[in-house]
């Protein structure tokens, strides 16, 4: 099974900082990479597909990237709303696979 | 508008088994994949699997073979999930999905293997 390594597990910040969470592939995985939130109670949201591509109706200010076997999401200026669990999915080969997640509070 | 409606909250029995479902509305419910996820509690998300309902095809996460069975009753535009031989391992929220272009998501259901 393909590994997706996710980093910090956890990160506390301020609004309007810059936030970057990170997933490491353990193989190529190209870009078959999905963002997901996921608040409290709710089912998780997709935020980003493709690795770089804004799912519809997400603010511009989240962003995807990728650099080699490495995909971040960056969040240009945070929000109180976007306080909840981001989750990487890599769905280019069975079993998609999840990284085990970031918890995103207010500092 | 595009729903996925789940069943109700479980409480089983440990070795016992359990279908929970999750019915579709406002799509061509034969024409999308509907996928399945599993939250433990204070755990991240593992993809349990998916089926085609128009043909009944499905595709399992090897972890959960024998485990979780999916099937779809195309007249009713619902999917189940059955799991079986249930341990507190079990306990957790199943979520049906249809990903793809758009995403929808049910709302969860919320199963307790507990004696």
């Amino acid at each position: 099974d393909i590994q997706m390594t996710q980093s910090p597990s956890s990160m506390s910040a301020s609004l309007g900082d810059r936030v970057t969470i990170t997933c490491r592939a353990s193989q190529d995985i190209g870009n078959y990479l999905s963002w997901f939130q996921q608040k409290p109670g709710k089912s998780p949201r997709r935020m980003i597909y493709g690795a770089t591509n804004l799912a519809a109706g997400v603010p511009s200010r989240f962003s995807g990237s990728r650099s080699g076997s490495d995909y971040s999401l960056t969040i240009s200026s945070l929000e109180s709303e976007d306080m909840a669990i981001y989750y990487c999915l890599q769905s280019i080969q069975y079993p998609w696979t999840f990284g085990g997640g970031t918890k995103l509070e207010l500092k | 508008q595009v729903q996925l409606q789940q069943s109700g909250t479980e409480l089983v029995k440990p070795a016992s088994s359990v279908k929970i479902s999750c019915k579709a509305s406002g799509y061509t419910f034969t024409s999308n994949y509907m996928h399945w996820i599993r939250q433990q509690p204070g755990n991240g998300l593992e993809w349990i699997g998916w089926i085609y309902p128009g043909n009944g095809n499905t595709k399992y996460n090897q972890k959960f073979d024998g485990k979780a069975t999916l099937t779809a009753d195309k007249s009713s535009s619902t999917a189940y999930m059955q799991l079986s031989s249930l341990t507190s391992e079990d306990s957790a929220v199943y979520f049906c999905a249809r990903l793809g272009t758009e995403d929808y998501w049910g709302q969860g259901v919320m199963v307790t293997v507990s004696s």
